[in-house]
C-alpha cells in the first residue's frame, strides 16, 4: 500500500542551528500539506502546496520557515535559525488534489526537539 | 472559543461502547473527520461524514452529526485495548475539498481492560 515518506523520524537541535525535513508523497498526488503539531494540541497547518505552487502559507512563520516543492513531487519544509518553541511533531499529508472528496494520508512526522 | 472543539480525557472499559463528542464553530465545511493517532505515530484516518447526512456507520465505528447544534461524535462498540489512542475530529477548512484540515485537540481514549 502506498504510504507518504518523511525523513527523519527524529531530529534533536541545539537553538540557532538551521534543520530541514524531508516528504515522499504518495505517487500522483497533486496537494501537498506540512502541519506542525504542538505536544497536547491537534496539527496546525503550515502550508500548503498544489503541484509545485504556495496554495496557502498564511500560517508560516516566513522569517525562520521556508517550504518548497520544486518538481510537484517531494518537498522540503527548513528552519533557520531553530527556536526553542519549535520543538513539535511536523508532518506531512498528501491528498489526491481532485474530485469533491479529498482525503488526506499523513507521513509517520519527524519529531523535532530544539535544546 | 475554538473553531473544533473535543473533552480531553475519556476512560472506558475493555467490551464497553467509547462515545468521543465534537463541536465546532464553522457549519460550512463540506465533510468532517475522525482521525486516530498511536503514540508517537502519524494521523490515521478512521472514518468521514459527508455533511448532507446524519450518521453512518463503519463495522463498530457509528459517526453521528448534528448540523443544527454543529455537533459531532464518533462511538466505538466494543471498545478493545487496542483502540487507546487520541482521536481527533477535524472539518475541511477554506478552499472547499481541496483546503486543509482544522483538528480539534484530541480525546485520549484509554481502555481498562
Amino acid at each position: 500500500e502506498a504510504e507518504v515518506a518523511q525523513s527523519p523520524r527524529y531530529k534533536i537541535t541545539e537553538k540557532s542551528q538551521a534543520v530541514a525535513f524531508w516528504c515522499d508523497p504518495i505517487s500522483g498526488h497533486a496537494t501537498l500539506y506540512w502541519y506542525r503539531q504542538i505536544l497536547g494540541q491537534g496539527p496546525e497547518l503550515l502550508v500548503q502546496f498544489q503541484d509545485e505552487s504556495v496554495v496557502d502559507d498564511s500560517q508560516l512563520p516566513k522569517d525562520r520557515f521556508s517550504a518548497e516543492r520544486l518538481k510537484g513531487v517531494d518537498s522540503t519544509l527548513k528552519i533557520q535559525p531553530a527556536e526553542l518553541g519549535d520543538s513539535a511533531m511536523y508532518l506531512c499529508a498528501s491528498a489526491p488534489g481532485r474530485g469533491e472528496y479529498n482525503e488526506q494520508f499523513f507521513g509517520p512526522g519527524t519529531r523535532l526537539t530544539v535544546l | 472559543g475554538e473553531d473544533v472543539e473535543q473533552s480531553l480525557f475519556l476512560s472506558v472499559r475493555e467490551g464497553d461502547s467509547s462515545v468521543i463528542n465534537c463541536t465546532y464553530t464553522d457549519s460550512s465545511s463540506t465533510y468532517l473527520y475522525w482521525y486516530k493517532q498511536e503514540p508517537g505515530a502519524g494521523l490515521q484516518l478512521l472514518t468521514y461524514i459527508f455533511s448532507n447526512m446524519d450518521m453512518k456507520q463503519d463495522q463498530r465505528l457509528t459517526v453521528l452529526l448534528n448540523k443544527k447544534d454543529k455537533h459531532l461524535s464518533l462511538r466505538i462498540a466494543d471498545t478493545q485495548t487496542g483502540d487507546s489512542a487520541i482521536y481527533f475530529c477535524a472539518r475541511q477548512g477554506y478552499g472547499g475539498s481541496q483546503g486543509n484540515l482544522i483538528f480539534g485537540k484530541g480525546t485520549k481514549l484509554s481502555v481498562k481492560p
